[in-house]
């Protein structure tokens, strides 16, 4: 089954520091690949988004991922977290047969201490 | 300003009595879909629409109706709720397809049934 796993649940970094969120996907063939975040109280707001060419892709905020086939991941990441980057993350896919399905990962609580 | 507004934003209701969840657009777009957050489960996919007079189940569709009459508008109706439908419920559309455009989320509805 077409699935997206995001092994953490909580992580906690201090401001400053750099931040890598994992996320692992099981797609048959190269899924779409999108990372959201979510503020308290918000819906979810895009941050990047794969689906072809260029492995290593660039968002918002600062945030980029890489696409590793071979790892079947696609973690995000960030080289100076901000106390603002506080917020759940979520990773979602989709493609193969599923076109029009969405499939979000648990989400990935982000705490930043100053 | 474009945007995704759902109503009502809080919602306590009462096992078996219907419900209706309101969900507009105004940025024209073709794909819709709704989803349900709750804690460690990520977002889950109820429905989605391709398109006006399209639907098509998501991940978890039991106990859920949808339509779409109108491009703009994309309801979502329990018929007799019940509590395991306590849940954060998100609407969101893009502009074609949900898997290869990025999603505009509404702020999301909190309902809880008693």
């Amino acid at each position: 089954a077409q699935s997206v796993t995001q092994p953490d649940i909580h992580i906690t970094v201090s401001e400053g520091a750099s931040l890598e969120l994992r996320c692992n996907y099981s797609y048959g063939a190269t899924p779409y690949l999108f990372w959201y975040v979510q503020s308290p109280g918000q819906g979810l707001q895009l941050l990047l988004k794969y689906f072809s060419g260029d492995t290593l892709v660039q968002g918002i905020k600062g945030f980029e991922a890489e696409f590793k086939r071979s790892q079947s991941s696609f973690n995000l990441r960030k080289p100076s977290v901000h106390w603002s980057d506080a917020a759940e993350y979520f990773c979602a896919g989709a493609g193969g047969t599923s076109y029009g399905k969405l499939t979000f990962g648990q989400g990935t609580i982000l705490t930043v201490h100053p | 300003e474009a945007q995704v507004t759902q109503n009502p934003r809080y919602l306590i209701t009462v096992t078996g009595k219907k419900l209706t969840v309101t969900c507009s657009q105004n940025m024209n777009h073709e794909y819709m879909s709704w989803y349900r957050q709750d804690p460690g489960l990520g977002l889950r996919q109820i429905y989605y629409s391709m398109n006006v007079e399209v639907t098509d189940k998501g991940d978890v569709p039991e106990g859920y109706k949808v339509s779409r009459k109108e491009k703009r508008n994309f309801p979502l109706i329990l018929e007799s709720p019940s509590p395991n439908q306590t849940s954060l419920y998100f609407c969101a559309s893009s502009i074609m397809g949900g898997t290869n455009s990025p999603l505009h989320f509404g702020n999301g509805t909190r309902l809880t049934v008693t």
